[in-house]
């Protein structure tokens, strides 16, 4: 079954820092991955889809096929960033806990 | 987005009650989903409805029951709540394929003394 891990439960960085939230995947093939995010007291949207290879937020993701992974990465951390984070591949409606990323000032 | 609406926001209710928390959308999507979030536990899947005739469980469906009334509408059913039950609900919506990515709505708080 195609599967997700995102190791890390919290990530607190000062602002400025860069920022990587980690996904590994453990299935092969050439998956397509989700990033979604949730802002306080907000629903989950959709931040980036990698095959978009977009940069939204001044966040990327780009899949590591060596690594089996998709990492979330932003340069330099905004207070703004702070939300939780999930990673998910793409037709599997599992979310898992994710990523509460906190920015600090 | 308003285009996935749940109601209520808010509900605070007594153990053993019944409560329906209840989702449509504009979106004319025919996938539509239920989680709930837990500190610490993310989210987790309880029903999922591909379409009107189709009903599935999720991760964690005991104690809870679900209606699909029509494309745009599914709602969830607590029978008998419990506190444990107490989290945050939320409504999703996707395309037919399954590589579109899923809208959601605002959630319900639900807290059951």
């Amino acid at each position: 079954a195609q599967r997700v891990t995102q190791p890390e439960k919290l990530l607190s960085v000062f602002k400025g820092a860069p920022v990587e939230l980690k996904c590994n995947y453990s299935y092969s093939g050439s998956p397509e991955l989700f990033w979604y995010v949730q802002y306080s007291r907000q629903r989950l949207q959709l931040l980036l889809r990698h095959i978009s290879r977009e940069s939204i937020k001044g966040f990327t993701a780009d899949l590591n096929k060596g690594e089996t992974s998709f990492h979330l990465k932003k340069p330099f951390a905004q207070e703004e960033d702070s939300a939780m984070y999930y990673c998910t591949p793409m037709g599997d409606m599992r979310f898992g806990a994710g990523t509460r990323l906190t920015v600090k000032p | 987005d308003a285009d996935v609406t749940q109601t209520p926001r808010n509900r605070i209710t007594k153990t053993g009650k019944r409560i329906m928390l209840e989702c449509s959308q504009t979106k004319g999507h025919d996938r539509m989903y239920w989680y709930r979030q837990d500190p610490g536990l993310g989210l987790q899947l309880i029903y999922y409805s591909f379409d009107v005739k189709d009903i599935n469980k999720g991760e964690i469906s005991d104690g809870y029951s679900v209606s699909r009334q029509a494309q745009a509408k599914f709602s969830l059913s607590l029978e008998s709540a419990i506190p444990n039950q107490t989290a945050l609900y939320f409504c999703a919506t996707s395309g037919r394929t399954g590589d579109q990515p899923q809208h959601f709505g605002d959630g319900t708080r639900l807290s059951i003394l």
